[in-house]
């Protein structure tokens, strides 16, 4: 069975540093890779997701992620951390062999970012 | 404008009232799904639909029923809830015919955060 693991459930950082979320994934075929983000009191909605092209991957607001199948890892990166970043963020796993298989989340990492 | 639509979006109840949380989205998509989010947990996928009239069990079902009769809607009902499916909920749907995960994106409604008592 496919899964997520998020490394660290609360991540702090000033404005203007580098922002690192980590996600590794366990599952038997290269799956499809997902991060999403939750502001606070909205919906999720996606930053960007890997399908098998390209495995730099860019999405919104200067986020990428980058799919390393030997490391089993599609780690999520900025830059240089705005206050607006302050969200949680979920990566999240499904499995391209077919089947109903549901997209499976991580617990989700809540990112702050200190004035 | 595009958009997954849930009502309510905040919900106090007592054990054993049945309740009803709308979902309804209009982009005329083939996949639905019904998520909890709780705590140290993350998103749990409770129920989803691939299409009308097909809906399947998700990893948390226990507790909880949906309907797919029309492409648009798709409710999820608590028959008799009890104080552990306190959460907050989240509706999404996603374009795929086939499954949602082979790279298509979900798009979620705001969220309905439902207390019982």
């Amino acid at each position: 069975a496919q899964s997520v693991t998020q490394l660290g459930s609360h991540v702090s950082v000033s404005e203007g540093a580098l922002v690192l979320l980590r996600c590794n994934y366990s599952s038997s075929v290269p799956p499809y890779l997902f991060w999403y983000v939750q502001y606070p009191n909205q919906g999720l909605q996606l930053l960007l997701k890997y399908t098998s092209a390209a495995t730099l991957v860019k999405g919104i607001n200067d986020f990428e992620a980058e799919f390393k199948k030997s490391e089993t890892s599609f780690h999520l990166t900025k830059p240089s951390a705005h206050m607006s970043d302050a969200a949680e963020y979920f990566c999240a796993v499904s499995d391209p062999g077919g089947g109903n298989t549901p997209l499976v989340f991580g617990k989700g990492t809540r990112l702050s970012v200190i004035a | 404008e595009a958009q997954v639509t849930q009502n309510p979006r905040y919900l106090i109840t007592v054990t054993g009232k049945k309740l009803t949380v709308t979902c309804s989205q209009n982009m005329n998509h083939e996949y639905m799904s019904w998520y909890r989010q709780d705590p140290g947990l993350g998103l749990r996928q409770i129920y989803y639909s691939m299409n009308v009239e097909v809906t399947d069990k998700g990893d948390v079902p226990e507790g909880y029923k949906v309907s797919r009769k029309e492409k648009r809607n798709f409710p999820l009902i608590l028959e008799s809830p009890s104080p552990n499916q306190t959460s907050l909920y989240f509706c999404a749907s996603s374009p795929s015919l086939s499954f949602s995960g082979r790279g298509e994106t979900q798009y979620f409604g705001p969220g309905t955060r439902l207390l019982v008592l």
